[in-house]
């Protein structure tokens, strides 16, 4: 199966600033079939991108995602104060699918 | 509005069964591909089951393959999930989330684009 490793696990950053956040996979994911998501406690996940680099149309522009192959990017280019959560990044390309370990973007 | 509820959780002893079950609104099921996933709190998100739009492929986790099973029945616009043979790594709270189409309608993989709230599993003697 194929392993995704995020990076970092924790990012300190101000309301703001950029946030750039990787997620790089053991393995080319399939069709760039590479989903990011985000979770705040107490609710379920929120996805963020799918394709590598599409988002849902309610998503925020400030959220952009890129790569292809193994490496991948989320990108906030300001972070507001609601976006301080866990990202998790997930790929389902190839059977089964996976997901990354989570990086925590705290204030 | 586009809607997930999932019901069937509690508390069970190791052996034990549950069924889960995910009743969605506000959208067609027949459209889409469904997921489980699982999260013990405090810890990342584990992919436990999906199913294409007819029921027909399925795919589980290697943790729950011949314990779980994933069914549907796109007429009461319900999601099934069957737990079996349960384990104290079990424990978790899982959710049914709508997968996004694919240009692969039989590939039981998705991206998942709406989400319940959850239903917690406890196995425990």
């Amino acid at each position: 199966e194929i392993v995704l490793t995020q990076s970092p696990g924790t990012l300190s950053l101000s309301p703001g600033e950029r946030a750039t956040l990787s997620c790089r996979a053991s393995q080319s994911v399939a069709d760039n079939f590479l989903a990011w998501y985000h979770q705040k406690p107490g609710q379920a996940p929120r996805l963020l991108i799918y394709g590598a680099s599409s988002r849902p149309t309610a998503v925020p522009d400030r959220f952009s995602g890129r790569g292809s192959g193994t490496d991948f990017t989320l990108t906030i280019s300001s972070l507001e104060p609601e976006d301080f959560a866990v990202y998790y990044c997930q790929q389902y390309g190839s059977a089964p699918t996976t997901f990354g370990q989570g990086t925590k973007v705290e204030i | 509005e586009v809607q997930l509820v999932e019901s069937g959780g509690g508390v069970v002893r190791p052996g034990g069964s549950l069924r889960l079950s995910c009743v969605v609104s506000g959208f067609i099921l027949d459209d889409f591909g469904m997921s489980w996933v699982r999260q013990v709190p405090g810890k990342g998100l584990e992919w436990v089951s999906g199913i294409n739009w007819s029921g027909v492929r399925t795919a589980y986790a290697d943790s729950v393959k011949g314990r779980f099973t994933i069914s549907r029945d796109n007429a009461k616009n319900s999601l099934y999930l069957q737990l079996n043979s349960l384990r104290a790594e079990d424990t978790a709270l899982y959710y049914c989330a709508r997968g996004l189409p694919t240009l692969y309608p039989d590939f039981p993989y998705y991206a998942m684009d709406v989400w319940g709230q959850g239903t917690t599993v406890t196995v425990s003697s």
